[in-house]
């Protein structure tokens, strides 16, 4: 089946660091999303890319469509403690990464 | 309400056991997806109804695991004879379609 690679496994930063994760895939895929998850709850949309090469903000969020439709990467500027948790891409509505678990020291 | 709910938050049951746990989505969307998720995974596609139909069950382990939406909104996942490879947490997430989805908190198995 089709497998996302999300990467890092997991970061350990200072509050006010600036941090990107990206997500590849062998295949094509016609949309990208970034999830981030809590303990206990669901996963919560962050951002939705559409368009190969389309670049979104949301926020401190910032998160790209790559080009060739295989990859995209989110990055999170000047990050605070609230940003701690399980950050997940997804190819498409069926298919997750493994997740990038995002420690923020204060 | 205001969002995916599900029920129950935890369940605990023996192995062997058959477990129903239930999704109430968004009202109003169509589309209602089944995932499960082990700890330090993403989460694992299982089933997606459009509308009362199963578009695609693909993800669906082995034939213990079944799922209905019999009127388009409620939806119950089904397992028989669990196992304790079964535990984990359990994700319903709905959409209106195309849009992205919108997930519950899940319902945390523990077969014992």
């Amino acid at each position: 089946g089709q497998q996302l690679n999300q990467s890092p496994q997991s970061m350990f930063i200072q509050e006010g660091e600036d941090v990107s994760m990206n997500c590849t895939s062998s295949s094509i895929f016609n949309t990208w999303l970034w999830y981030k998850q809590d303990p206990g709850e669901g996963p919560v949309l962050l951002i939705a890319l559409y368009k190969a090469g389309e670049l979104t903000s949301n926020g401190r969020l910032t998160a790209q469509f790559g080009i060739t439709r295989k990859d995209s990467f989110l990055n999170i500027s000047a990050s605070i403690p609230s940003d701690v948790g399980i950050y997940f891409c997804a190819g498409q509505p069926m298919r997750f990464g493994a997740g990038t678990r995002l420690t923020v020291k204060p | 309400g205001a969002g995916v709910s599900q029920t129950p938050s935890n369940k605990v049951t023996e192995k062997g056991k058959y477990v129903e746990l239930r999704c109430d989505p968004i009202s109003g969307h169509t589309a209602l997806y089944w995932y499960r998720q082990s700890l330090g995974q993403g989460p694992e596609f299982l089933i997606y109804f459009q509308g009362t139909g199963a578009a695609d069950d693909s993800g669906l382990p082995n034939d213990r695991f079944f799922a209905v939406r019999p009127e388009g909104s409620v939806s119950t996942l089904k397992i028989q004879r669990t196992e304790r490879g079964d535990s984990a947490v359990y994700l319903c997430a709905s959409s209106t379609g195309n849009s992205p989805l919108h997930f519950g908190n899940g319902t945390r198995l523990t077969v014992t």
